[in-house]
């Protein structure tokens, strides 16, 4: 069974970092985009950044751009996201998430990392 | 990266059908086949049901189907079951090469 596991969230104060990271299972990333979506407490869905296979095409939403950096590593299977300048506003979970149905749809979703800003 | 718009809620008796709808623009929905949708129970993660339009990825019920037309992509759920009652999202992919998901409708099995 393929298997998506988030880790690294938790509390930090408006300004801070934290780095997320996402070990996969069961599925070998390599020829995969990875992508990282959120949703806040009680909202709806909002797809964060992603990352091609090759590293060559990496995209990051305008609410995160300049201050979030999306990596991986085939050779560990494993997405991270690090997150700078924190605002109260990136208060959500965090899903990491991939598939093999094309680079748009996403049918692996990992169990999601709650970070939360908060002074 | 204006989120698609999507009906807050619709609601259906068990055995009928209802189809939701997710609107965009020429620069999303409607300028790509690459509108996906998926279904999510309180507390759990997004599940995939309908990928580049129409497509279902294997395991999932024939009774979710999608199809679009213009800048309005739909997702129609028949003989409806009471699982079938969760949020439901759409997603487009961008001209900007971004996603951009719906604000999510929230399905009600009566």
């Amino acid at each position: 069974e393929v298997q998506l596991v988030e880790s690294g969230g938790g509390l930090v104060k408006p300004g801070g970092s934290l780095r997320l990271s996402c070990a996969v299972s069961e599925f070998t990333i390599s020829g995969y985009s990875m992508n990282w979506v959120r949703q806040a407490p009680g909202k709806g869905l909002e797809w964060v950044s992603s990352i091609s296979s090759s590293l060559t095409y990496i995209y990051y939403a305008d609410s995160v751009k300049g201050r979030f950096t999306i990596s991986r590593d085939n050779a560990k299977n494993s997405l991270y996201l690090q997150m700078n300048s924190l605002r109260a506003e990136d208060t959500a979970v965090y899903f990491c998430a991939s598939g093999n149905y094309g680079d748009y749809s996403p049918n692996f979703w990992g169990q999601g990392a709650l970070v939360t800003v908060s002074s | 990266q204006s989120a698609l718009t999507q009906p807050a809620s619709v609601s259906g008796s068990p055995g009928q059908s209802i189809t939701i709808s997710c609107t965009g623009t020429s620069s999303d929905v409607g300028g790509y086949n690459y509108v996906s949708w998926y279904q999510q129970h309180p507390g759990k993660a997004p599940k995939l049901m309908i990928y580049d339009v129409s497509y279902r990825p294997s395991g999932v019920s024939n009774r979710f189907s999608g199809s679009k037309s213009g800048t309005t992509a739909s997702l129609t759920i028949s003989g409806l079951q009471a699982d079938d009652e969760a949020d439901y999202y759409c997603s487009s992919y961008t001209r900007s090469s971004t996603w951009v998901f719906g604000g999510g409708t929230k399905l009600t099995v009566l």
